[in-house]
């Protein structure tokens, strides 16, 4: 079975710094997607960022980025110029390349505090 | 907001009854996935239907049942419900096949006394 590891339950960040939080996935499957979602306050779940393992390049959106290392079956997510928005549970996710089993895995997550 | 509606918000209940979740997909999802997030297990995959039909199960409790409708909204259906069985519920959605991305509702907080 697959299993996702979040290794930090908390980090935190000066705001306007830059923040790397890790992942690490085991899988027998070459291929696969992996998503970082992000959980608020509010508790809603909100993606954050998506790649899939078939493709080298790492994956950017605005100030979330990944380094995704398939052989290591890691998959980090860095947040440059830290904002107070960004304070939340960040949740690692895996999900198979499975038409018929899509659920996603979730690890345990992280919860980051940006200090002002 | 991610275009997935959850009803109730919030339920309190007692022990031993029965409550219905309800979710509606974004618009031109075919699959619904049921979610349950707790203090001592995370967040879990409890279900998923794809255009009516079940299509896979996961750590789902046989007091537990869902099912999809033909305008494809979803019901979570908990019963003889035990203190264990407070959590935040969440639905998502998804087109399904190949590469999509699941979009989360807000969530049924339900806890039971």
């Amino acid at each position: 079975a697959q299993t996702v590891t979040q290794s930090q339950p908390e980090m935190s960040v000066q705001e306007a710094e830059t923040v790397t939080l890790s992942c690490t996935y085991d899988t027998s499957e070459s291929d696969y997607y992996l998503f970082w979602y992000k959980q608020p306050p509010s508790r809603q779940m909100i993606l954050v960022i998506r790649q899939e393992a078939y493709k080298q390049q790492n994956a950017t959106e605005n100030r979330f980025s990944v380094n995704f290392q398939k052989a290591a079956k890691s998959f980090s997510l860095k947040i440059s110029d830290s904002q107070l928005g960004d304070a939340a549970m960040y949740f690692c996710a895996y999900r198979r390349e499975d038409f018929g089993n899509e659920k996603l895995t979730f690890g345990t997550g992280t919860r980051l505090t940006i200090i002002p | 907001d991610s275009g997935v509606t959850q009803t109730p918000k919030h339920l309190i209940t007692a022990t031993g009854q029965r409550v219905t979740l309800r979710c509606s997909p974004r618009s031109g999802d075919l699959s619904v996935y049921w979610y349950q997030q707790s203090l001592d297990q995370g967040l879990q995959f409890l279900i998923q239907y794809y255009n009516g039909e079940e299509r896979a199960k996961g750590n789902i409790l046989e007091r537990f049942s869902a099912q999809q409708f033909p305008d494809l909204h979803s019901e979570l259906n908990l019963s003889s419900l035990e203190l264990g069985d407070s959590a935040l519920y969440f639905c998502a959605s998804s087109i399904s096949g190949g590469w999509d991305t699941q979009y989360f509702g807000p969530g049924t907080r339900l806890t039971v006394l």
